[in-house]
């Protein structure tokens, strides 16, 4: 059964240091999306990808972070500097259509900023 | 944008009872999906209902639209139910969970 793939699965960085995840979603999804999940709470839209282009990246801190994907398939979310407050799951998920559908996630990527 | 509720934020049962998690929406949707993550952080999706009534085995939803709610229904739950329970709801460009409803199964 196809799956959402991703790396690392468990960080652990310190404050101030550049942090990369990586997600390849389910061949032939168009839409990628990222999100953040703090402990306790539910996860939170950081950016949004239709093929190669952002559709949505209005939750997405942009003077830290950065998010691309150059040829419409797999994507890298990354983090610099790092900060305390960052410490939380990244989830990576995808969908076929052009936008909205099912979302299928890859396990995530746990970061913990010390 | 829109506000998503669930509840209850807790919910402890014994194996072989049934149980109804409710979500409610702030404002009209065309997408809401129902997640189940279990206790490695995994979400799994479970329902895709904007509309209408699903059933997949012991799990059923019912999505409410123009009364802006949705129910799950858990029947005869196992210890492997145990997790945490996600609503997400929205329009194609803009997905909001609710906090979840974390329930506890005891054998």
């Amino acid at each position: 059964e196809a799956e959402v793939a991703q790396s690392p699965r468990y960080k652990i960085t310190e404050k101030s240091q550049a942090v990369a995840f990586w997600c390849d979603p389910i061949s032939g999804h168009a839409t990628l999306y990222w999100y953040r999940q703090i402990l306790g709470q539910g996860p939170e839209l950081l950016v949004q990808f239709q093929d190669e282009s952002v559709v949505d990246d209005s939750q997405l801190p942009k003077d830290r972070f950065s998010a691309e994907r150059l040829k419409g398939v797999d994507s890298t979310l990354k983090i610099q500097p790092a900060e305390l407050g960052d410490s939380a799951m990244y989830l990576c998920a995808s969908s076929l259509g052009p936008a909205g559908g099912i979302q299928y996630f890859g396990a995530g990527t746990r970061l913990s900023v010390l | 944008g829109i506000q998503v509720e669930q509840s209850p934020p807790d919910l402890i049962l014994q194996e072989g009872a049934n149980s109804t998690l409710r979500c409610n929406f702030s404002d009209s949707v065309n997408n809401l999906q129902w997640f189940h993550q279990n206790p490695w952080g995994q979400l799994i999706n479970l329902f895709y209902i904007p509309s209408g009534t699903k059933q997949n085995g012991r799990l059923s939803a019912t999505t409410v639209a123009t009364e802006r709610y949705s129910l799950l229904y858990i029947s005869s739950s196992q210890t492997t139910d145990s997790g945490v329970y996600f609503c997400a709801v929205g329009d194609n460009n803009d997905m909001r969970f609710g906090a979840g409803t974390r329930l506890t199964v005891k054998p």
